[in-house]
């Protein structure tokens, strides 16, 4: 079964628009870790944000900000004034202690910026 | 520089040639592992190792083998490659029970 679940396959958006990506995970455990990687088309996993299970605090970073809801399984990643150079695959993963900690990631989103 | 560093980045190889792509980490770390990368599929763990001599299956084991004789490096073994393990490879290391992770730049294999 899918652990993490990225219902969004591709978003085009043109530049200056907000766009947010859904993520929503499955897990039993009580301890466990979310992330998100960004994979721009040179193929790297650039980490953006690590976010543990007891600390449901909103987080932004400059143009980005993270969504974490417990009550609803989600942690959804928003950039705001997206940009050309926000074009990447963007994954959301799960780390669980049943899992020995293992990243279980999403599908991707494919995040498509024109000018 | 604290990284993860696979070799080589990008390979081309015939059917049944055994191959080895190696990692090695810098940071100490317990903890590496090996993903596969396909389109549509994500991001699928291949086998991990929680330390030196202990190894184990993820995801998509088979075709592969690993070894963890030294902690710092985590060697992917494919014996006789096949055209469906043509695919995009990352090794990532961390330090167990943190959730943070290091990933390498990657490695394309092609298998034709």
């Amino acid at each position: 079964a899918q652990k993490v679940t990225q219902a969004q396959t591709e978003i085009s958006v043109v530049e200056k628009e907000d766009v947010t990506l859904d993520c929503v995970y499955e897990t039993r455990d009580t301890t466990y870790y979310l992330f998100w990687y960004k994979q721009p088309p040179s193929g790297e996993l650039v980490f953006l944000i690590r976010r543990n299970s007891f600390d449901e605090q909103n987080e932004i970073s400059g143009r980005y900000s993270w969504n974490f809801q417990k009550s609803t399984s989600s942690f959804n990643f928003t950039i705001t004034a997206s940009q050309v150079v926000d074009s990447a695959v963007y994954f959301c993963a799960l780390s669980e202690v049943q899992s020995g900690y293992a990243l279980n990631f999403g599908k991707g989103t494919s995040l498509l910026v024109t000018p | 520089e604290a990284q993860v560093t696979q070799n080589p980045r990008y390979l081309i190889t015939v059917t049944g040639k055994k191959l080895t792509v190696t990692c090695s980490q810098n940071m100490n770390h317990e903890y590496m592992s090996w993903y596969r990368q396909d389109p549509g599929l994500g991001l699928r763990q291949i086998y991990y190792s929680m330390n030196v001599e202990v190894t184990d299956k993820g995801d998509v084991p088979e075709g592969y083998k690993v070894s963890r004789k030294e902690k710092r490096n985590f060697p992917l073994i494919l014996e006789s490659p096949s055209p469906n393990q043509t695919s995009l490879y990352f090794c990532a290391s961390s330090t167990y029970g943190t959730g943070g992770y290091t990933f390498g730049s990657g490695t394309r294999l092609t298998v034709v």
